[in-house]
């Protein structure tokens, strides 16, 4: 597609429920990345993805966080036993590789709110 | 590790006039600098970056920055605000060191006003 796509772009949910957020990242784009922007806040760093594997997971909150991505394409953020600390805008971004200093382009995120 | 400092929350200016938000950053090495924009329930949309060459970078929308190394800035300006420039704008380094994440600073939102 054109851009970087995310679903749903709202979720609630209520505590302790799982989530799973999906970005489908620019056709072509080999990184994939995932951040977490809470209200107010700059942007937290999640995870990296290079093609499927992800070599770099060192933003991942807790172990109840994780991610996977198939096909070089669709990545998929899944929360389980979601807290209200949770709660905030999960932003996806695609880059191409090749160049050095390639801009991340993003998504419009998915704003998730656990009551 | 690297980090990225804006030190203003919020930057007023009146429409017309230079407008300038500043960024410092802490990387070993040289850096890979970035500004990004966002606009409310969008996401963050590419500004201009700053590699290697010039220190002042051109990029979208008649914004420009300023790289300088000796003051570890990379302050982001515009000759002439529009009101429609006013959003969030964030910095952003790139450790040429290793790994592909960006370090975000915490944001400044412009206000530019008629």
């Amino acid at each position: 597609g054109a851009g970087v796509s995310q679903s749903p772009s709202n979720k609630v949910t209520e505590k302790g429920k799982d989530v799973e957020l999906r970005c489908d990242p620019i056709s072509g784009h080999t990184a994939l990345y995932w951040y977490r922007q809470r209200l107010g806040q700059g942007l937290e760093f999640l995870i990296y993805f290079q093609g499927n594997s992800a070599p770099d997971k060192s933003g991942l909150p807790s172990d109840r966080f994780s991610a996977e991505r198939t096909g070089e394409s669709v990545s998929t953020l899944t929360i389980q036993r979601t807290q209200q600390e949770d709660s905030a805008v999960y932003l996806c971004a695609s880059s191409a590789q090749g160049q050095v200093g390639q801009p991340q382009h993003f998504g419009d995120g998915t704003r998730l709110s656990i009551l | 590790a690297q980090s990225v400092a804006q030190p203003e929350d919020q930057v007023n200016v009146a429409e017309g006039n230079p407008l300038t938000v500043k960024c410092t950053y802490s990387v070993s090495g040289n850096p890979y600098l970035f500004w990004y924009v966002q606009y409310p329930n969008r996401g963050l949309q590419f500004l201009l970056k700053y590699i290697t060459g010039d220190n002042l970078v051109k990029g979208s929308y008649g914004f420009e920055a300023e790289f300088n190394k000796s003051q570890t800035s990379f302050h982001l300006k515009k000759p002439s605000a529009l009101v429609s420039d006013s959003a969030l704008y964030f910095c952003a380094v790139r450790d040429r060191g290793g790994g592909n994440k960006l370090t975000f600073g915490t944001g400044t939102q412009l206000k530019v006003e008629l």
